[in-house]
């Protein structure tokens, strides 16, 4: 079975820290996508790689970076986290179409 | 259906009933459609996926209907069952344009009474 795991289910932040979340994936996936669920939004695409080293933005980078120096590990980065960003982060890993997600990590940030 | 805003649209059915849950989307260059359940507390999991060169594919008690003259998706689980209550996302792809990144609707949530 593919597994995704992200290092905290719950985190709790002060405006202005720097944030890292981490997500690893055990499936030797090339692509791995980085999403904020928010109540009524749904899934939103903040980055997402298709490589070591690569990175795309996705549909609302402002406020988050990634970095992807191996193949298992997409961190997503909060370079100063704000109450705006408290939320659900979500990350998934895919071979192709299908994405298989971790099981979130709930972000709060006061 | 799928809707903007901060409310997720709500489905009750009772037990042992069938549900649809529906799915519009815009991009007509989308070729890739694929149905998430997302139950409490979990990461959403895959249920059925569809391609644009078909327009039924039927799984273990579920069936997803593409209609592409109007941009419409839907989900149909039969006999439902309380463990089915949860929330239902559709999300589609343009693989010329997307590469394999997934654009989500906003959910449905499925309530199953007994």
């Amino acid at each position: 079975d593919v597994k995704v795991t992200q290092s905290s289910r719950y985190l709790v932040k002060r405006t202005g820290e720097k944030v890292f979340l981490e997500c690893v994936q055990d499936m030797d996936h090339e692509n791995m996508f980085w999403y904020r669920q928010d109540p009524g939004l749904g899934l939103r695409l903040i980055y997402f790689s298709y490589d070591v080293k690569m990175k795309e933005k996705g549909d609302i980078p402002e406020g988050y970076s990634v970095s992807r120096e191996k193949k298992e590990r997409f961190s997503l980065i909060l370079e100063s986290a704000s109450t705006n960003q408290t939320s659900m982060y979500l990350c998934a890993s895919s071979f192709r179409h299908e994405q298989f997600f971790g099981p979130g990590t709930r972000l709060t940030v006061l | 259906g799928e809707s903007v805003g901060l409310h997720l649209p709500t489905l009750s059915v009772q037990e042992g009933d069938n549900s649809i849950i529906n799915c519009a989307y815009s991009n007509s260059a989308s070729d890739y459609f694929i149905w998430y359940k997302q139950e409490s507390g979990k990461g959403p999991q895959f249920i059925i996926d569809i391609r644009s060169n078909m327009d039924k594919r039927q799984g273990q008690r579920v069936t997803v209907l593409l209609n592409k003259t109007v941009k419409h998706l839907s989900l149909q689980i039969a006999a439902t069952q309380p463990g089915d209550s949860a929330v239902y996302f559709c999300a589609e792809n343009d693989r010329t344009n997307s590469g394999y990144a997934l654009n989500f609707g906003k959910g449905t949530s499925l309530l199953v009474t007994p």
